[in-house]
């Protein structure tokens, strides 16, 4: 089975911290993929990775920086946490080209 | 740009009752897939379909992809309280490189009361 892990399940921060969001996966994917879920709005792309060192923006990628130096993690940073960036987060990773993502268990980020 | 729309975005049953979540985009798609995510966990893939007109079932849940690829519904027979949580639908919006990202509806929430 796909095992996608995320580092934290609860976070709590204060504004202006820098945070790093970490998510790791088991099954050689190349594609991985960062959203945030809220409330009434689904889930929102924030980046997303379709290899080592590759990335690109997705629908949300303001206030946020990612990093992928291995296959199997992918992090994202919030550069300078604001209260506006409270929410889920959820990792994800599949096969190139391919179709069902695997999700991680997300990380609740509360910024105070 | 691309967008995936979902309706209702909350239905309550009783449980016994059916229940149709619809999901329409904006685009024709390649493909479209479903996903469901438990109360307090996370969204876990259920099926894909890609033919036209194509109907495909899991037990009580039947899935349907419309003959112009732009709409999808999920419907639940005799729903139980194991169908509580939020149904996505979700299509790919593909990149020039090849790659493609999946487009999210906003999720049906589906309450059962026992």
């Amino acid at each position: 089975d796909v095992k996608v892990t995320q580092s934290s399940r609860y976070l709590v921060k204060r504004t202006g911290e820098k945070v790093f969001l970490e998510c790791v996966q088991d099954m050689d994917h190349e594609n991985m993929f960062w959203y945030r879920q809220d409330p009434g709005l689904g889930l929102r792309l924030i980046y997303f990775s379709y290899d080592v060192k590759m990335k690109e923006k997705g629908d949300i990628p303001e206030g946020y920086s990612v990093s992928r130096e291995k296959k199997e993690r992918f992090s994202l940073i919030l550069e300078s946490a604001s209260t506006n960036q409270t929410s889920m987060y959820l990792c994800a990773s599949r096969l190139p080209g391919g179709n069902e993502q695997f999700f991680g268990p997300g990380t609740r980020l509360t910024v105070l | 740009g691309q967008q995936v729309m979902q309706i209702p975005q909350y239905q309550h049953v009783q449980e016994g009752e059916d229940f149709t979540t619809y999901c329409n985009s904006s685009t024709t798609l390649s493909n479209i897939q479903w996903y469901k995510q438990r109360p307090g966990g996370h969204p876990v893939f259920l099926i894909q379909l890609v033919k036209s007109g194509e109907v495909k079932k899991q037990k009580r849940l039947t899935f349907q992809f419309g003959e112009a690829k732009k709409n999808s519904s999920l419907h639940i027979t005799a729903t139980q309280t194991t169908d509580v949580g939020t149904y996505f639908c979700a299509g790919p919006l593909i990149y020039s490189g090849g790659y493609n990202k999946l487009i999210f509806g906003a999720g049906t929430r589906l309450a059962v009361t026992h």
